[in-house]
């Protein structure tokens, strides 16, 4: 199975500043079949980017998928004390589908 | 509005069974894949299972294959997760979501806890 893995585990920024969060695959992700959800506490994740670059329905421009083999990137710019949360990436291409650990961003 | 709505969730001792049910609302059901997904304590995101719309395909995480069954009810907008042999390890919220790649829709969860 393909492993996803997220870095860092834990980042803590500002309001106004830029996150960076990324995920890296342990073979080559088919056919663009990248997805990012965010996930806040006690919530169920909602999906953020799908295809690596697409955004799903009401998800503002501050986001943005990028990426391409076995690493990939989400962009969140102008941070926002509501972009606290868990940030998951997931492979869909190829069976079984998996998810990486997740990366927790903290808005000071 | 798409509503999905978890429900059979619980308290279970291991080697025993649960059913979940989830109802989907707001969404065209019939036509799309639907999947379940788990996250243990304090962890990540575990795909579990999904369905063709016609539940003519299943298919699962080696974890679960043989011992859970996804199933689903067109007329009724319903997805099922039968869980048999239930382990430590199945300790989760489980969610359904709509799709068998991304998932747009997610449910609110219902937690399955596995303990003696």
């Amino acid at each position: 199975e393909i492993v996803l893995t997220q870095s860092p585990g834990t980042v803590s920024l500002s309001p106004g500043e830029r996150a960076i969060l990324s995920c890296r695959a342990s073979q080559s992700v088919a056919s663009n079949c990248l997805a990012w959800y965010r996930q806040k506490p006690g919530q169920a994740p909602r999906l953020l980017i799908y295809g690596i670059f697409s955004r799903a329905t009401g998800i503002p421009d501050r986001f943005s998928g990028s990426g391409s083999g076995t690493d990939f990137t989400l962009t969140i710019s102008r941070l926002d004390p509501e972009d606290s949360a868990v940030y998951h990436c997931q492979q869909y291409g190829t069976a079984p589908i998996t998810f990486g650990q997740g990366t927790r961003l903290e808005i000071k | 509005e798409v509503q999905l709505v978890e429900s059979g969730g619980g308290l279970v001792q291991p080697g025993g069974s649960l059913r979940l049910s989830c109802v989907v609302s707001g969404f065209s059901f019939s036509p799309n894949w639907m999947s379940w997904v788990r996250q243990a304590p304090g962890k990540g995101l575990e795909w579990v299972a999904n369905i063709k719309p016609d539940g003519g395909v299943e298919n699962y995480v080696d974890a679960v294959k043989g011992r859970f069954t996804i199933s689903r009810d067109n007329g009724k907008s319903s997805l099922y997760l039968q869980m048999n042999s239930l382990t430590v390890e199945d300790t989760a919220v489980y969610y359904c979501a709509t799709g068998s790649g991304w998932h747009d829709y997610w449910g609110r969860g219902t937690p399955v806890t596995v303990s003696s």
